[in-house]
């Protein structure tokens, strides 16, 4: 079965201190990886798109990787702003459009 | 407007009414999606739509009726539902449906089933 796990569910961490993201899956056929960001009461934004082991995309302090069986979203030197849920979610082949997501990992960064 | 709009943003409605969710994409993508989300829960797939056409139900119950006129509006037509359907509904669009497209998520609406 197609699965998707985020850990840690829940960080928190003090502004500065950098830390990971983890998404590890086991699918059929991997033909993207996507992160989201999602504040409170609001839907999922999206920040990047992965499609092969060893691609890196970064985005002002937050910086994704992939491997084959996992993706890391590094967040350096956080600020509070970067406080959401962190969503990521797989595309798989011949499953058209249809996104598998993991639960998320909650972020919490302290002043 | 500009991306992916929905209304209501809540909705309290009793076990015995009607209701409906609008979504509206901005975007000129040809796929559409609806999506559930409940706490704890990872977002759940229930409807895609690509060019206006029905691709994909996921065992959705048939108190759950999408509808897409065109390829900017989808709506989530609602009758007697259950009080564990109260949950947060996310509308998307894609660019298409293969590919992979990133998909692009709407504020959503807080159903509240009493």
């Amino acid at each position: 079965e197609d699965q998707v796990t985020q850990s840690p569910e829940a960080l928190r961490l003090q502004e500065g201190e950098s830390s990971s993201l983890n998404c590890s899956y086991t699918v059929s056929g991997l033909r993207g990886l996507f992160w989201y960001r999602q504040d409170p009461g609001k839907g999922p934004e999206f920040l990047f798109t992965l499609y092969s082991a060893g691609e890196e995309k970064e985005k002002e302090r937050l910086k994704a990787t992939l491997t084959k069986k996992e993706s890391f979203l590094h967040i350096t030197a956080p600020k509070p702003e970067d406080s959401a849920t962190y969503l990521c979610a797989v595309a798989l082949y011949n499953q058209g459009g249809k996104l598998i997501f993991g639960q998320g990992t909650e972020l919490s960064v302290k002043p | 407007e500009t991306g992916v709009t929905q209304t209501p943003r809540h909705l309290v409605m009793g076990m015995t009414n009607k209701k409906s969710l609008k979504c509206e994409q901005h975007l000129g993508h040809n796929a559409m999606y609806w999506y559930k989300q409940s706490a704890k829960k990872p977002l759940e797939l229930m409807f895609v739509y690509s060019l206006e056409e029905r691709v994909e139900n996921n065992s959705v119950p048939s108190r759950f009726s999408p509808e897409c006129p065109n390829s900017s509006h989808l709506f989530l037509h609602l009758h007697t539902l259950q009080p564990e359907d109260s949950a947060l509904y996310l509308c998307a669009s894609s660019l298409g449906r293969t590919g992979p497209y990133e998909q692009y998520f709407g504020p959503g609406t807080r159903l509240t089933v009493t």
